[in-house]
């Protein structure tokens, strides 16, 4: 059974930045089948996509936050990871990852656990 | 930009059907999912491609996608469906979630 989960620090200061890492278990990240995406949820409010990678390293983010992202895929450690640049009280919220799949449609399955991240000095 | 449109709550009867709704232009040209979280816990995949099931979801809950609007629909609605629900769809590239909607079974 697959399992994803999130990992990095759970404070970050005003404009540094946020570094986080997805662990996959249970299948392989270089399935061609699927990709793999973070999702966030401030508190309180819903869910927002932040970006996803295929295994073969073509990213997509979303355009509000794409100048201050960059995601990549570690094969062979079965890992993908979030890097945000430049972070505000905006960004503090449960970050999720999760496996994508594209087939007549996108849908991700399984998340992970998610990990809170808190922006503050 | 694309977007989804939900309504931020739904009541409903326990034993009664629920439908949540899911507003997008044109949305019967896009394959629509959607995903149940209850609090604290991660979301779930409960339909994708619009009407399909994942395993493990009951056969209680079905979904269709006609002109602009998805819809959602849990019948014989059990207090353990409370939860909050997100649509989702893709436009341009880019992965869209609806607002979501916190169905309540009172």
């Amino acid at each position: 059974q697959l399992q994803l989960q999130e990992s990095g620090p759970g404070l970050v200061k005003p404009s540094e930045t946020l570094s986080l890492t997805c662990s996959v278990s249970g299948g392989s990240i270089s399935s061609s089948s699927y990709y793999w995406g973070w999702i966030r949820q401030p508190p309180g409010k819903g869910l927002e996509w932040i970006g996803s990678i295929y295994y073969a390293g073509s990213t997509y983010y979303n355009p509000s936050l794409k100048s201050r992202l960059t995601i990549s895929v570690d094969t062979s450690k079965n890992q993908f990871s979030l890097k945000m640049y430049f972070v505000t009280a905006a960004d503090t919220a449960v970050y999720y990852c999760a496996r994508g799949t594209t087939d007549n449609g996108n849908w991700f399955d399984p998340w992970g656990q998610g990990t809170p991240v808190t922006v503050s000095s | 930009s694309y977007e989804l449109t939900q309504p931020p709550s739904v009541s409903v009867s326990p034993g009664q059907t629920a439908s949540i709704t899911c507003s997008g232009d044109k949305l019967q040209y896009k394959n629509v999912c959607w995903y149940r979280q209850k609090p604290g816990q991660s979301p779930v995949l409960v339909m994708y491609q619009d009407r399909k099931r994942p395993s493990g979801i009951p056969e209680r809950f079905s979904g269709s996608n006609s002109g602009n609007t998805a819809t959602l629909t849990i019948s014989g609605t059990q207090a353990m469906d409370e939860a909050d629900y997100y649509c989702q769809a893709w436009d341009s590239n880019t992965v869209i979630f609806g607002g979501g909607t916190k169905l309540t079974v009172l």
